[in-house]
């Protein structure tokens, strides 16, 4: 079957740095999505990737081995803004997308 | 009005009403879809139209009937719910051309059910 499996929940310190990972097994993949949700609002892109490497876009950078099946989200210098859900979804070999159930970041001050 | 609205926001229903949810998406999509949303789990695709033909309807019970009468509109007609199909219900839509392509969501309809 598909599978995409990010941690449930993480905790940060204001300011700090926060890797978030995600593992997938899919069918084929053609590409790599981060998507950021706050609590009761919609989900809004951050990042694809589709070859190996790191993308950077600020203070959030993403990275995908696609050797691994893996693909981890890092976001520097964090604010308390940046609480929220981070879901991971990779799109299989029909352009399908396969969702994780999300990683709920916490940031303390 | 931007990007993908969606209407109600909040619904509370009883198991035995009729109810409809919309969403409009004012990008020039040509792809729309509905998504469950419960707590803890994945985002499970409902169903997805791409120039208003319906392209995936993923075991989704007939008491969920989809309608897209024109690429910026959808709708989602309820009755005879369960308590379990509570959750939160999101539309997406995507300008499909072949490719992988960022979806852009609404704010959801958090639904009841009585």
């Amino acid at each position: 079957g598909q599978n995409i499996d990010q941690p449930t929940e993480m905790t940060a310190t204001e300011g700090a740095i926060v890797q978030i990972n995600c593992t997938y097994q899919t069918s084929g993949f053609n590409g790599l999505f981060w998507y950021q949700q706050h609590a009761g609002e919609a989900p809004t892109f951050l990042s694809y990737n589709v070859l190996d490497g790191l993308e950077e876009k600020g203070r959030f950078s993403s990275f995908l081995s696609r050797s691994k099946g893996y693909s981890y989200l890092l976001l520097k210098e964090l604010q308390m803004k940046d609480s929220a859900s981070y879901l991971c979804a990779v799109t299989d070999s029909n352009y399908q997308l396969i969702w994780g159930a999300g990683t709920k970041l916490i940031i303390k001050p | 009005e931007t990007g993908v609205t969606q209407t109600p926001r909040h619904l509370v229903m009883g198991m035995t009403n009729k109810k409809s949810l919309k969403c409009e998406q004012h990008l020039g999509h040509n792809a729309m879809y509905w998504y469950k949303q419960s707590a803890k789990k994945p985002l499970e695709l409902m169903f997805v139209y791409n120039f208003k033909e319906q392209t995936e309807n993923n075991s989704v019970p007939s008491r969920f009937s989809p309608e897209c009468p024109n690429s910026s509109h959808l709708f989602l007609h309820l009755h005879t719910l369960q308590p379990e199909d509570s959750a939160l219900y999101l539309c997406a839509s995507s300008q499909e051309d072949g490719g992988s392509y960022e979806q852009y969501f609404g704010p959801g309809t958090r639904l009841t059910v009585t």
